[in-house]
């Protein structure tokens, strides 16, 4: 059972179109990660939302975390093939004895089309 | 500067057999996490150490795991008795300071498969 649900799972889109990404869970969470990974690469973080209601913007990347910080989203405006990759977010209880774990979704693999 | 390196970066084995996965930390950073991530799953946490010793090692699935970071940097990843459902990619993260918020920085894994 995952304690974080993306979705979709997949997504395959032309260059230029935006796209939304979701993560849920029943688990409230003290702050919330996005990753990106590629083939054969580990995660790269992009981004961590603490705060209930929070939105930062990186570029054409906006990440919003839920008022109830147990869901976040992940919008991307004009997608380019760049964009390409697996996208993962990742919860931390921050407390008690999973204080150092991150629980990690499946990811939705995004497929940027020129 | 330098990342996150494991090594080997792929490892084949037959069932049975022991291994051993290495990870070399970014310098100076105190916390070091090894993952396990399968085939079209995200990954799923294994153990956390904050300096040497391990702070939760709850995620090891059983007691043919074992790790260690003996002198606070590089740590080693030990998996007795190998079995096919071992197969995955491990990775293996480091931080500036502890959790929660220190961001993680990754490795790009060991990709271990069990024959």
């Amino acid at each position: 059972t995952q304690l974080l649900e993306q979705s979709p799972q997949f997504l395959s889109i032309q260059e230029g179109e935006n796209l939304t990404v979701y993560c849920n869970s029943s688990s409230v969470f003290s702050s919330l990660q996005w990753y990106r990974q590629e083939p054969g690469e580990g995660p790269v973080l992009l981004v961590t939302v603490v705060t209930g209601g929070e939105v930062k913007k990186l570029k054409r990347l906006t990440f919003q975390f839920g008022d109830a910080r147990k869901d976040s989203s992940l919008h991307i405006t004009a997608a380019q093939p760049g964009d390409t990759g697996l996208y993962l977010c990742a919860g931390a209880s921050g407390r008690g004895s999973t204080l150092g774990r991150l629980y990690f979704g499946r990811g939705t693999q995004l497929t940027v089309w020129p | 500067g330098a990342g996150v390196s494991q090594t080997p970066s792929n490892k084949v084995t037959e069932k049975g057999k022991y291994v051993e996965l290495r990870c070399d930390p970014i310098s100076g950073h105190t916390a070091l996490y090894w993952y396990r991530q399968s085939l079209g799953q995200g990954p799923e946490f294994l153990i956390y150490f904050q300096g040497t010793g391990a702070a939760d090692d709850s995620g090891l699935p059983n007691d043919r795991f074992f790790a260690v970071r003996p002198e606070g940097s590089v740590s080693t990843l030990k998996i007795q008795r190998t079995e096919r459902g071992d197969s995955a990619v491990y990775l293996c993260a480091s931080s500036l300071g502890g959790p929660p918020g220190a961001p993680l920085h990754f490795g790009n894994g060991t990709r271990l498969t069990v024959t």
